[in-house]
């Protein structure tokens, strides 16, 4: 079955440490990949897209995500965190063969970030 | 960076009775959606639409549900009867025209709605 997976349900991370958020999928071919996040009282703001090409994509915000074919992953990472990056994180995908206006969305990443 | 706007922000009504949530896309888009995420739940699709019609729903979009574009600029969701399992947050999100690439999505900031 097609599914997203986001296996971390809240991570805590200090300020200025480096940041992984793990991502999965299910599916025999290669979708369309995103990473969106929702500040409180916000809407969705797209971070990154992957679509082809360079498994390394570069975001806004400082943040990155890489492709892993092998592994069916899309991880979002950022070098350094901000207190400011304190959101939920959802990973989200195109299966191709459900339509391409249609997103499936993880269950997403609470981020906390200490002091 | 333009922005989706959507209407009430909080919106709370009787089992049973109709509501309406109101969007106002980007003004050059032309496809429209509604998402909804049910507290501690993923997003949801529930609908997208395009050239005044449906182009996909998803089973969560029972009759109870319909999307109308009245006029140039307002995407409204209707839902006849509401119940309780209906309370979410209502997402709505336009995207341009694109090549057979999947367009970049922008959403608006929800629509709380509390069904009592």
């Amino acid at each position: 079955a097609q599914s997203v997976t986001q296996p971390d349900i809240h991570i805590t991370v200090s300020e200025g440490a480096s940041l992984e958020l793990r991502c999965n999928y299910s599916y025999g071919a290669t979708p369309y990949l995103f990473w969106y996040v929702q500040s409180p009282g916000q809407g969705l703001q797209l971070l990154l897209k992957y679509f082809s090409g360079d498994t390394l994509v570069q975001g806004i915000k400082g943040f990155e995500a890489e492709f892993k074919r092998s592994q069916s992953s899309f991880n979002l990472r950022k070098p350094s965190v901000h207190w400011s990056d304190a959101a939920e994180y959802f990973c989200a995908v195109v299966f191709m063969n459900t339509g391409f206006q249609k997103l499936v969305f993880g269950t997403g990443t609470r981020l906390l970030v200490s002091p | 960076e333009p922005e989706v706007t959507q209407t009430p922000s909080h919106q709370v009504t009787q089992m049973g009775q109709e509501v309406i949530l109101r969007c106002v896309p980007i003004s050059n888009h032309l496809y429209f959606y509604w998402y909804r995420q049910i507290l501690g739940q993923k997003v949801e699709f529930l609908v997208s639409f395009y050239n005044n019609e449906i182009s996909e729903k998803s089973e969560i979009f029972d009759d109870q549900f319909s999307v109308e574009r009245p006029d140039g600029s307002n995407f409204t969701l209707k839902i006849r009867s509401t119940k309780l399992e209906d309370s979410a947050m209502y997402f709505c999100a336009s995207s341009a025209r694109d090549r057979g690439r999947h367009e970049k999505l922008f959403f608006g900031s929800g629509t709380q709605l509390s069904v009592l």
